[in-house]
């Protein structure tokens, strides 16, 4: 069965460092991989989506991440963080079925 | 503009009471997912359809029913509600063959 794992449940940086949120998958054929953000007492927002081609996609509010097919990772990244960046993220798959399935969340935090 | 709304956005109800959730969406989309999201569990899959008189169930169907009359709306019944149901419910639609899905803003139920 398909599956999503976020190893961190909590994650504290300082504003202007970098971020790495890491996102593992589990499925058989190409995934299409999805990152969200959910900022307090919102729904969640799309970040980015990978599909196929480039390896490395961009998304909204300078995020990236690297689609990983040895390691089945598709870790998020943003060189320098912003205070309003403090959020969950979620990372996601989507199933032959199309439906999506979730990881557990990263909750990020933002040193002043 | 298109949308998808959430109604109520908050609702505190007793166990044992039949509640209903309601998710409405303008953009005409044939699918449709109810999910709940729990610290340490992310978002899990309730029950989700792919058009009209189409329902199905995920993860974590039990105790939870929904109906689609119509493309606009797919509301979610809790038959009778229990201390576990306690959660925030995130609804989202998305087109056939479409991998963006989008959701609303959530409804945060309360059983006591």
């Amino acid at each position: 069965a398909q599956s999503v794992t976020q190893p961190d449940i909590h994650i504290t940086v300082s504003e202007g460092a970098s971020l790495e949120l890491r996102c593992n998958y589990s499925y058989g054929a190409t995934p299409y991989l999805f990152w969200y953000v959910q900022s307090p007492g919102q729904g969640l927002q799309l970040l980015l989506k990978y599909f196929s081609g480039d390896t490395l996609v961009q998304g909204i509010k300078g995020f990236e991440a690297e689609f990983k097919r040895s390691q089945s990772s598709f870790n998020l990244r943003k060189p320098s963080v912003h205070w309003s960046d403090a959020a969950e993220y979620f990372c996601a798959v989507m199933d032959s079925s199309y439906k999506l399935i979730f990881g557990s969340g990263t909750r990020l935090l933002v040193r002043p | 503009d298109a949308e998808i709304t959430q109604s109520p956005r908050h609702k505190i109800t007793e166990t044992g009471r039949q509640v209903t959730l309601a998710c409405h969406q303008t953009w005409n989309h044939n699918n449709m997912f109810w999910y709940r999201q729990d610290l340490g569990h992310g978002l899990r899959l309730i029950h989700y359809s792919y058009g009209v008189q189409d329902t199905n169930k995920g993860e974590v169907s039990d105790g939870y029913s929904v109906s689609r009359s119509n493309t606009e709306d797919l509301p979610l019944t809790l038959e009778s509600a229990a201390s576990s149901q306690t959660s925030v419910y995130f609804c989202a639609s998305k087109n056939t063959g479409s991998v963006e899905a989008f959701f609303g803003q959530g409804t945060r139920l309360t059983v006591v």
